[in-house]
């Protein structure tokens, strides 16, 4: 089954830098790859998603970018800012389809420092 | 919209107690999922339904749980009886039918075991 890998397990950054997560899977026939954003003690919410047809997708100071061949995908944060301090997990699925289900990697506790 | 609604949001009990967890989804979401997610780890599927039919439940110990989404709406968990390695949040989720794209997060219900 699918396996999803998740670096680094914690990152900070000083404030107005730039945190990049990276994630590898394992099933080449993975083919939508979301991430989520956890705050402490809240429900993870879907920050952006990438599907296998595209290699970049941007939303303001969020991109991800799509690695098909070496299975790697990553989320680049720019601009970086206090409220982007959170838990930030990638995750891959065979989607579009009612039998595929979400993989997540392990979660990559995110700090902004001031 | 509603979002996801979960119930109790805590709960506490001892070892080889029973207990139970109440998750209702987005209207017209026909997929629901409920998640385990030990603190530090991303979230783990422990089943899936499509309506009122169980699509995965490989990763659920069906010695101790059980799950039913009677009507193809709200859904419960069950855990009987529970071990200390239980103590996690309980995520529910749900998405449209026939994609897994977007899966919207319920609060989680916090169980700890002693």
């Amino acid at each position: 089954g699918e396996n999803v890998e998740q670096h680094p397990s914690t990152l900070s950054v000083q404030e107005g830098d730039s945190a990049v997560i990276k994630c590898t899977y394992s099933d080449s026939a993975s083919n939508y790859f979301p991430w989520y954003k956890q705050e402490l003690g809240k429900r993870p919410q879907l920050i952006i998603d990438i599907r296998s047809n595209v290699g970049e997708k941007k939303d303001q100071r969020i991109a991800v970018t799509l690695n098909k061949t070496a299975k790697h995908f990553s989320l680049h944060i720019t601009e970086t800012q206090p409220e982007d301090s959170a838990v930030y997990f990638c995750a891959a699925s065979m989607g579009y389809s009612s039998a595929s289900k979400i993989i997540f990697g392990s979660g990559t506790r995110l700090s902004i420092r001031p | 919209e509603a979002g996801v609604a979960q119930s109790p949001r805590y709960k506490i009990i001892e070892k080889r107690q029973s207990v139970a967890f109440w998750c209702n989804p987005i209207s017209g979401h026909a997929t629901l999922y409920w998640y385990q997610q030990i603190l530090g780890q991303g979230p783990k599927l422990l089943i899936q339904f499509q309506n009122n039919g169980v699509v995965d439940d490989s990763q659920l110990p069906k010695d101790r749980f059980s799950a039913e989404r009677l009507k193809g709406v709200d859904s419960t968990l069950k855990i009987q009886p529970a071990k200390l390695e239980d103590s996690a949040v309980y995520l529910c989720a749900s998405s449209l039918e026939f994609s897994a794209y977007e899966q919207y997060f319920g609060p989680g219900t916090r169980l700890t075991v002693t």
